[in-house]
């Protein structure tokens, strides 16, 4: 079946635009996360859906960052007045079921941002 | 201080060698283990979970140690193919996951 997918795969922003990634989570996820992976490290949490319900946005950076899942299914993840820090590649993650279980995550193969 | 630490590599290993990659996490009151495999340029995609018995998976084979807070991955018999950053993930809350920078692994034939 289809996996979780991500556009734009690619972004280039001039510094002080506004963008918009997407994110199309596997058909019946609950879960839907966001997550930003600078060069070099991990993955870095940013914020977590329960179907329309965003139930934690403590790792958004600044108040530039703004996330919404409006019918449970897709996700967009904006970024206001895109700063140089802002580069990085920005996956979304999707699973089965909400929270209190073990479950895996299965990714999306992430929008790569270049903020010049 | 991170609270998942791993050694970022890169490990150069012969092809049909052993490797062992360990990652220590902070959090005393981590619920859940993973080891993650992300290739270049690519998502993370799960190898296995990590249960405080140890487990194997093929030629995986990966050990919790709690009291020590210390998680271990081995590969046996490695493969050209096993080139990837091998990353150390650690479950804190029902969903929250949090990451180490990956060890790097390269397999030379």
């Amino acid at each position: 079946g289809a996996g979780v997918s991500q556009s734009p795969r690619y972004k280039v922003a001039k510094r002080g635009q506004d963008v918009a990634l997407r994110c199309d989570p596997i058909s019946g996820h609950v879960s839907l996360f966001w997550y930003q992976q600078a060069l070099g490290q991990g993955p870095e949490f940013l914020t977590y859906f329960q179907n329309e319900a965003q139930l934690d946005k403590s790792g958004l950076p600044s108040d530039r960052f703004f996330a919404e899942r409006p019918e449970g299914s897709v996700s967009t993840l904006k970024i206001q007045r895109t700063q140089q820090e802002d580069s990085a590649v920005y996956l979304c993650a999707s699973s089965l079921r909400g929270s209190g279980g073990t479950y895996e995550q299965y990714f999306g193969p992430g929008t790569r941002l270049t903020v010049t | 201080r991170k609270e998942v630490e791993q050694d970022p590599g890169p490990f150069n290993v012969p092809e049909g060698a052993t490797v062992a990659f360990n990652c220590t996490y902070s959090n005393s009151a981590s619920q859940s283990f993973f080891w993650y495999r992300q290739d270049c340029r690519k998502e993370p995609k799960l190898l296995m979970s990590v249960y405080s018995s140890g487990n194997e998976d093929g030629r995986f084979t990966a050990q919790l140690n709690r009291a020590s807070q210390y998680i271990s991955l081995l590969i046996r018999d490695s493969k050209l193919s096993d080139s990837a950053t091998y990353l150390c993930v650690v479950r804190v809350s029902n969903y929250q996951l949090i990451w180490g920078a990956g060890t790097k692994l390269i397999i030379k034939p």
